[in-house]
């Protein structure tokens, strides 16, 4: 069976300092990578999404950026961060366009 | 432009009452539908899916209903239980797209 994973858990970093978010997904190869952030109280803002190592497709213009080093990883990056980047950080995987997307557990970010 | 919304942001239901969530969308090139659950502080948890060319899916106490002519999407719980108090998500894509779009989300409260 598949599994994804985040870390950390949570995070609580000052303005203008770098992110690095992980995500891996285990038990499938070739997935399709996603990830979003969930403002408190609301629904999943796509942020980028990526068919294969080094393929990255931004969906929103920021200060974020991503990349997939390897076939089942994919990294949310930041080098200075805003307080507007707080949020819920959900990575997601899915087998191919037009299927289930499969949700990790989340990084509760906080930039203070 | 497109969107996708819930018609009510929260539902209070009795424990062993059937719960209604409802969902209307605009994009009339949407294809396929999703609905998650999601309990607070984790990711979404898929629920079920269907596709344009069915109108209703049974699951296990859940079952989706989907009217093209009017855009609108439904999730019935059956006999709800405490475990079903979550934040419902529908969601919808074109066909072979990657991206989702999420509505804002219905809380749904079970009162025992």
């Amino acid at each position: 069976s598949q599994t994804i994973h985040q870390w950390p858990a949570t995070l609580v970093q000052p303005v203008g300092s770098p992110l690095s978010l992980e995500c891996t997904v285990e038990g499938t190869s070739n997935p399709n990578l996603y990830w979003y952030r969930q403002a408190a109280g609301r629904g999943l803002q796509l942020l980028f999404y990526s068919v294969g190592i080094g393929q990255i497709s931004s969906e929103v213009p920021q200060n974020l950026s991503a990349s997939r080093p390897q076939d089942r990883q994919f990294i949310l990056s930041s080098k200075k961060l805003l307080l507007s980047d707080s949020g819920f950080y959900l990575c997601a995987w899915s087998f191919a366009a037009y299927n289930e997307q499969f949700f990790g557990p989340g990084t509760r970010l906080t930039v203070l | 432009g497109e969107s996708v919304g819930l018609h009510l942001p929260t539902l209070s239901v009795q424990e062993g009452d059937n719960s209604i969530i409802n969902c209307a969308y605009s994009n009339s090139a949407s294809d396929y539908f999703i609905w998650y659950k999601q309990e607070s502080g984790k990711g979404p948890q898929f629920i079920i899916d269907i596709r344009s060319n069915m109108d209703k899916r049974q699951g296990q106490r859940v079952t989706v209903l989907l009217n093209k002519t009017v855009k609108h999407l439904s999730l019935q719980i059956a006999a709800t239980q405490p475990g079903d108090s979550a934040v419902y998500f529908c969601a919808e894509t074109p066909s072979n797209d990657y991206k989702l779009s999420f509505g804002a989300g219905t809380t749904v409260t079970v009162r025992a």
